[in-house]
């Protein structure tokens, strides 16, 4: 695609329930992040993947939040027995390395009820 | 390591004023420094970088940021504020390891507001 495609757009979900989210970044990109964005919040550092490199993983909150990127390409991140703090909207970004631009989805709109 | 601290969580104008969003950097080796702007429920789009080349970066929509090392800043400036300008802003740094451009960091980002 043209751009970066997240999905879903929104998810309500219960508490304790488990949750995926996922990012198509742009073809070709090698490096994609997560953020996440609460009500009031700057963007939160969760997890960034640079080609076949390990991923820096030091954003994220606890053990129960979780991501993966199979491929190079498709990333899902994963949220297990989801809290109401969870509550926010979960940006994917993916990096064009040759000019340093991040390109970011429409983020996907998490509510834990 | 590396940080950005944006200084004023929110900001307000008139028409017609000056808006000046500040940003400070912190990097022990040579930045790249970018300015991204979100519209409300929207993602986060680019409006200038700074990438080692001239230090007055002009972008988007008017706006333009210059990079001054000895005071590690890199503030973003237009002469003029439009209503739609009103969105929150946010400065990010980054840096080369080798060939490869590392991790973005973001700072808290600034809500400009635009008054009539």
């Amino acid at each position: 695609g043209a751009g970066v495609s997240q999905s879903p757009s929104n998810k309500v979900t219960e508490k304790g329930k488990d949750v995926e989210l996922r990012c198509d970044p742009i073809s070709g990109h090698t490096a994609l992040y997560w953020y996440r964005q609460s009500l009031g919040q700057g963007l939160e550092f969760l997890i960034y993947f640079q080609g076949n490199s390990a991923p820096d993983k030091s954003g994220l909150p606890s053990d129960r939040f979780s991501a993966e990127r199979t491929g190079g390409s498709v990333s899902t991140l994963t949220i297990q027995r989801t809290q109401q703090e969870d509550s926010a909207v979960y940006l994917c970004a993916s990096r064009d390395q040759n000019t340093g631009e991040l390109f970011f989805g429409e983020g996907s709109r998490l509510t834990v009820l | 390591a590396q940080s950005v601290t944006q200084l004023g969580s929110h900001v307000s104008v008139s028409e017609g004023a000056l808006v000046l969003l500040r940003c400070n950097y912190s990097s022990s080796v040579p930045p790249y420094l970018f300015w991204y702007v979100q519209y409300p429920n929207q993602g986060l789009q680019l409006l200038l970088k700074y990438t080692s080349a001239a230090t007055l970066v002009k972008g988007i929509n008017g706006f333009e940021a210059e990079f001054k090392k000895s005071e590690t800043s890199f503030h973003l400036t237009k002469p003029s504020a439009h209503m739609s300008d009103a969105a929150e802003y946010f400065c990010a740094v980054s840096s080369y390891r080798g060939s490869t451009l590392g991790r973005l960091y973001f700072g808290r980002g600034t809500q400009l507001t635009v008054w009539p």
